[in-house]
């Protein structure tokens, strides 16, 4: 499957805690994006790292990129109630089309 | 500026029934992408239209079709429905670039299948 495999499924922490989540493909990364959905509507992209970056900052997210482990990190800090949602990491495949992984669930209690 | 927009948000058919869905890009977007995303899980790539024509297909049957408007506006349709075909259906649209730019997605349609 050429599907991204994520980790953790799901993820429960406390206000103010620093949440991670991982990604890795079996195929070459090309320009890994990461995508937050709220309550099954529509996707918000977050940022996007090229393969030759290897980290990336916006606001309270910091992505890094291993290329040579195929893999991507996500670190939201200083967790809020409001980051409760799905992360999706989603990345081209040679044939030009976005694969995104299964997801990770994450949940910020007050 | 309006962003991706989609109808209807909801609807329910029953097998066999054929269904149409609706999406408008972003303004400025002129290509328009199709995913489906079951419960639970990352959405999967139907198919991506670029000048009324589709370039790009996922993993999808031939009931699965689209059309593309001149004005990048774009519709999904799905005959003789399944009941996995339950599912959100989400439409994304991206500038025009090397085909590996930000997708900017719409709420979805949500299609139950009965």
């Amino acid at each position: 499957s050429q599907q991204g495999e994520e980790d953790p499924q799901a993820l429960s922490i406390q206000e103010g805690e620093n949440a991670t989540m991982n990604c890795s493909y079996k195929t070459s990364i090309n320009n890994l994006q990461w995508y937050r959905q709220n309550s099954g509507r529509g996707l918000v992209h977050l940022i996007l790292i090229r393969s030759n970056e290897r980290e990336k900052h916006s606001g309270r997210l910091r992505v890094t990129l291993d290329t040579s482990k195929k893999s991507s990190s996500l670190l939201i800090t200083a967790s809020r109630a409001a980051d409760t949602a799905s992360y999706f990491c989603a990345d081209y495949n040679q044939g030009g089309k976005l694969i995104f992984g299964q997801g990770t669930e994450l949940s910020v209690k007050p | 500026d309006a962003g991706v927009t989609q109808s209807p948000t909801h609807l329910i058919k029953t097998r066999g029934q054929q269904v149409t869905l609706r999406c408008s890009p972003k303004s400025g977007h002129d290509t328009v992408s199709w995913y489906q995303q079951a419960l639970g899980q990352g959405p999967q790539f139907i198919f991506q239209y670029y000048e009324e024509e589709e370039r790009q297909r996922g993993n999808f049957p031939d009931r699965f079709s689209g059309h593309q408007f001149p004005n990048y506006s774009s519709e999904l349709n799905v005959n003789a429905l399944l009941l996995g075909d339950s599912a959100l259906y989400l439409c994304a649209s991206s500038k025009p670039g090397l085909g590996q730019e930000t997708q900017y997605f719409g709420p979805g349609t949500r299609l139950l299948v009965l």
